[in-house]
């Protein structure tokens, strides 16, 4: 059972457009919601985290915005460069908990390509 | 400070053999865990530690075994390799006791069984 779907699979962005992944997730007990960004060759790394109690967090040219009622919540690059080409996932946890239920649960990952 | 260190890099075993995968992280976390990726199945977690002496189970962790001697090592042992078993695997820590969700990654070990 996959509880965070992430969409699309793939994204191919020219340099200067807006680059949107998406997430959905299913158990409504999730209450942190990072995303990783991960260079071939490399290990996943923290991109930007976001709590249920607010709607949008913005670093920089990233922002995740963030639908409780819908159980969704997205990644915007803006003015995408060459340099954020990576795969990007999405996760969820619960931090209230303890033992399994506390362990971030992943997204399948989105590979992006930025066009210069 | 080399942070989170796998070896070895790249591995390819034949089915039924055994082998350890290292992990060894120079951050003094307390928390350890290892996760295999695959296309299109993400990052799953395969076993956790909180400390020396604590392991526990995470989505996937049948085939493989972990110890936790010290803070510093966090082995993954492979006893007899299937090719359902061929994936990337990284190694991930966190500050503390607790996964808070910032974890810090390896670089990966890519397995490979035939």
């Amino acid at each position: 059972q996959q509880q965070v779907k992430q969409s699309p699979q793939s994204l191919i962005v020219q340099k200067g457009g807006i680059s949107i992944i998406n997430c959905a997730y299913e158990n409504t007990a999730f209450d942190y919601f990072p995303w990783y960004q991960q260079f071939p060759g490399k290990g996943p790394a923290l991109l930007i985290a976001i709590r249920p109690d607010v709607s949008e967090k913005k670093e920089g040219r990233f922002t995740i915005s963030f639908n409780k009622s819908a159980k969704q919540f997205s990644l915007h690059i803006m003015d995408s460069q060459p340099g954020d080409s990576a795969t990007y996932f999405c996760a969820a946890s619960n931090l209230r908990s303890s033992g399994s239920a506390r362990q971030l649960t992943f997204g399948s990952g989105t590979q992006l390509t930025v066009l210069p | 400070n080399a942070g989170v260190t796998q070896t070895p890099k790249f591995q390819v075993l034949k089915t039924g053999q055994s082998m350890t995968l290292q992990c060894a992280q120079d951050m003094n976390h307390e928390y350890m865990s290892w996760y295999r990726q695959d296309p299109g199945m993400g990052l799953r977690l395969i076993h956790y530690s909180v400390g020396a002496g604590i392991t526990d189970q995470g989505e996937v962790p049948n085939g493989y075994n972990v110890s936790r001697s010290t803070t510093e090592d966090f082995p993954l042992r492979l006893l007899s390799a299937a090719p359902s078993q061929t994936s990337v695997y990284f190694c991930a820590t966190c500050r503390g006791t607790v996964n808070t969700g910032e974890l810090f990654f390896g670089e990966g070990s890519r397995l490979t069984v035939l």
